[in-house]
């Protein structure tokens, strides 16, 4: 069976800091990849898709960067966090349209 | 622009109630209709999903009615339990780019 796996599940870093959340997925191959933001009760902002390794494209300007180094891992950076980075960011995976999610990852920048 | 719009924002009902929860889109070329339902701290979860050549599916105590002529579907809830207190969000999907846009999300509040 797939199973997706997103940590660290709480974070918190200073401003000015770099981040680097993982998500990775099992059980599944070539699959479509999502990282979403979800601000303190808010709807989910998709920040970036990728349909295969390298490729990434990203849906809003913003401080951070997404990379896909292997089939199913996913990666979410920043080289230096700003306040306005705290949220819930969640992972996601689809194939055939269905979308999994993550557990996510509480990041809090202070 | 929001692709689905949700209604409504947050919803109070009480144990034993029918909760309703509406969206509605513009684009005809969605082809998948999922709804969501999130625990705090938690991802969402797929709850049920129906496609528009389906006007009604029910999963337990869960419906999904869709109404293709109007672009609307909703989710009903009958007998409301405390645990189905959540936030639910609609969904439409393009298949054929994969991608899947999200109504803003109602926090459903069951009291007991």
């Amino acid at each position: 069976s797939q199973t997706i796996h997103q940590w660290p599940a709480t974070l918190v870093q200073p401003v000015g800091s770099p981040l680097s959340l993982e998500c990775t997925v099992e059980g599944t191959s070539n699959p479509n990849l999502y990282w979403y933001r979800q601000a303190a009760g808010r709807g989910l902002q998709l920040l970036f898709y990728s349909v295969g390794i390298g490729q990434i494209s990203s849906e809003v300007p913003q401080n951070l960067s997404a990379s896909r180094p292997q089939d199913r891992q996913f990666i979410l950076s920043s080289k230096k966090l700003l306040l306005s980075d705290s949220g819930f960011y969640l992972c996601a995976w689809s194939l055939l349209g269905g979308y999994t999610f993550g557990s996510g990852t509480r990041l809090t920048v202070v | 622009q929001q692709q689905v719009k949700q209604s409504p924002q947050s919803l109070i009902v009480q144990k034993g109630g029918i909760s309703i929860i509406n969206c509605a889109y513009e684009n005809t070329a969605f082809d998948y209709f999922p709804w969501y339902q999130q625990f705090p701290g938690k991802g969402p979860a797929l709850l049920i999903a129906i496609r528009p050549d389906v006007s009604e599916k029910k999963e337990g105590r869960f419906t999904i009615s869709f109404n293709k002529s109007a672009k609307q579907f909703s989710l009903h809830i009958m007998d409301s339990q405390p645990g189905d207190s959540a936030t639910y969000f609609c969904a439409a999907l393009f298949s054929t780019l994969g991608r899947l846009y999200f109504g803003r999300g109602t926090q459903l509040t069951v009291w007991p």
